[in-house]
């Protein structure tokens, strides 16, 4: 079946500096990329939609100048968490749409945890 | 807010018996899925069922679909300790069927 990888898979860092967390799709292509945040015992919301070759959609209440999305290639898109503060302690989880594009076949990755100290 | 509503939260049973969760919605739909999540790990996509339709098996798993009520229910019957996990349904946007909108999720406790 369809594999999506991250990583890291955890990640602890100093408030301030940037955390790079990777999704990738490893044995399908993916126009398209979604990136969620789970906070603990909650569900996970949607940040925003990774588009291959053009600029990611963000949701509503998402800063796009805090969470910087690179979609480079059909296989790879990156989410960039700047300065990041205790608050965007978080479980940060992708999903690769595939080929169907229809939303049906989201593939997920397995998170990437984020402690900012 | 979209995101849809689930009952119960938790749910704490013994291996053997059967588990019910509920999942409410708020817009029309092209479909609903429901996945799985072990604590701290990433989702495992269980079932899929679309809006024409009303009931659908998969091994221990039943989930039905309401539209006229917006809501589903999953049924695992005969559970396992391994089943403990949380349970999220989700279902198309209706602005834009390509995203998935999350309900609040049931943490399901099966014991030995």
């Amino acid at each position: 079946g369809a594999v999506v990888s991250q990583h890291p898979s955890w990640v602890i860092c100093k408030s301030g500096t940037s955390v790079k967390i990777e999704c990738r799709s490893l044995d399908f292509q993916a126009t398209t990329m979604f990136w969620y945040r789970q906070f603990p015992k909650q569900s996970l919301m949607l940040m925003a939609t990774s588009n291959e070759g053009s600029k990611a959609t963000y949701e509503q209440g998402v800063e796009k100048d805090k969470f910087l999305i690179n979609h480079a290639s059909l296989t790879l898109s990156t989410l960039t968490v700047t300065s990041a503060h205790p608050e965007d302690s978080s479980f940060y989880i992708c999903s690769a749409d595939g080929t169907s594009g229809s939303g049906e076949t989201q593939y997920f990755g397995p998170g990437t945890r984020l402690l900012v100290l | 807010s979209q995101q849809g509503e689930e009952d119960p939260q938790a749910l704490s049973i013994q291996e053997g018996e059967n588990a019910t969760m509920n999942c409410s919605y708020k817009t029309s739909i092209n479909n609903l899925q429901w996945y799985r999540q072990n604590s701290g790990r990433g989702l495992v996509h269980l079932i899929l069922i679309r809006s024409n339709e009303r009931e659908k098996h998969s091994g221990r798993l039943r989930v039905t679909l309401d539209t006229s009520k917006k809501s589903s229910s999953l049924l695992i019957t005969a559970s396992r300790a391994a089943d403990t996990a949380s349970y999220f349904c989700a279902t198309d946007a209706s602005y834009n069927t390509d995203k998935l909108i999350f309900g609040t999720g049931t943490r399901l406790q099966v014991f030995p």
